[in-house]
Order: C-alpha cells, then structure tokens, then sequence
C-alpha cells in the first residue's frame, strides 16, 4: 500500500532547541519525497524536496530508503517555525501524477 | 503574481445538492490537480487535468468530476452532496512535467448540511 506516516500529531519544543519532524513511507517504486508548510492562515507551501539536496530556513531532510524515511531536521528552532507540517511523496518517476500527504505535524516553538 | 486563486471561499450546502467550485493556476501552469482536505487529515487526490482531459484520478466516486477550460481554469462539480463531503478543498497547479511542484490555492470551506 502507498502510505505516508506522520506519528506525531503535535510536536512541542522550545527555542533554540532542535527538531525532528518524522516521516516515514510506504512506496512501490521510486518515490519523490516533499515537505509543504502552512503557516497561520497561510496557503499550504513548498518546504523543500529531496532531490533539490537543499537547506531552506535553517531546514533539511535526507531520504533514507533503507529505513524509508524522509525526516524534517532544524539544529535551532525558531518561534517562526510553528506551523503545521505536511510530509508527502509523489510516484513522479513511476509515471503517476498523484501526490501522497501525511497527516500532518503540528509544530509548536515555545518562547 | 495572484498565484493560485479559488472561489468561493466557502460554501454551505444542503444534502443532495451540487456544487461548482473554481480555481485560477498560477501564471505559466497548465495542469490543475484537485485535493480534499478533511479535519484532521492530509489532502487527499481527487484528479488531476492537464489539456482539458482528466489525466489521473484518485479513489473518489463518480459524483465528483472537472473540467479544464482552454485558459487553464479549472472547476470541480460535486453531484448528490453527502455529510462526509465536508472539507476543505484545495486547488493546485503545477507544469505538466512530473517533476514540477505543486503550488495550492487558499481553498474552498464546503459544509454539508
């Protein structure tokens, strides 16, 4: 079954402190892997994908297909960054246009 | 740049009713993928346009169709609206290669009643 899986529902950590979103999937072939964010009353965004190997607000991900893990990493939270997180792949190179989301992570950034 | 728009914003519906939601892609996209959002729940694919055609669709019944107008506009149309058909309803646009990210719309609120 194709599935993506956010365990945590909340996620509450203080500034300064590190993160570590989870997300973990389920894929037959050879998923690309995405983090969207939508901040307060904001629309759902792009966060970064994991072929661009990149570091956007302080933020990165490394997939790990052994473990089939897509983990959201930040060494210093800021209050800035509570917002709610969507963990989602898509079958791109298998041919198949339909993204997969999390249930998503709420992130709370404590003063 | 508007980016993706939707409209209406929200809507309230009685059971058995239809409704027509819009949405405008950002600027340069050609393809319109329709999600349903539920409380609690990540967006789920409902079907994806690209050159007027439905090009993929999602585990959703046939009381929910599209289309895509020449411009790239798009329109979702629910028949026989059910309770569980509340949700938030979110457009996203993208270019036609696989690789391309989905940028969204705000969506629209749809409530059943």
């Amino acid at each position: 079954a194709q599935r993506v899986t956010q365990p945590e529902k909340l996620l509450s950590v203080f500034k300064g402190a590190p993160v570590e979103l989870k997300c973990n999937y389920s894929y037959s072939g050879s998923p690309e892997l995405f983090w969207y964010v939508q901040y307060s009353r904001q629309r759902l965004q792009l966060l970064l994908r994991h072929i661009s190997r990149e570091s956007i607000k302080g933020f990165t991900a490394d997939l790990n297909k052994g473990e089939t893990s897509f983990h959201l990493k930040k060494p210093f939270a800021q209050e800035e960054d509570s917002a709610m997180y969507y963990c989602a792949l898509s079958g791109a190179t298998s041919g198949t246009y339909k993204y997969i989301f999390g249930t998503g992570t709420r992130l709370k950034v404590l003063a | 740049d508007a980016g993706v728009t939707q409209s209406p914003t929200h809507l309230i519906k009685t059971r058995g009713q239809q409704v027509t939601l819009r949405c405008s892609p950002k600027s340069g996209h050609d393809t319109v993928s329709w999600y349903q959002q539920a409380l609690g729940q990540g967006p789920q694919f409902i079907f994806q346009y690209y050159e007027e055609e439905e090009r993929q669709r999602g585990n959703f019944p046939d009381r929910f169709s599209g289309h895509q107008f020449p411009n790239y506009s798009s329109e979702l149309n629910v028949n026989a609206l059910l309770l569980g058909d509340s949700a938030l309803y979110l457009c996203a646009s993208s270019r036609q290669d696989l690789n391309s990210p989905l940028h969204f719309g705000n969506g629209t609120r749809l409530t059943v009643t």
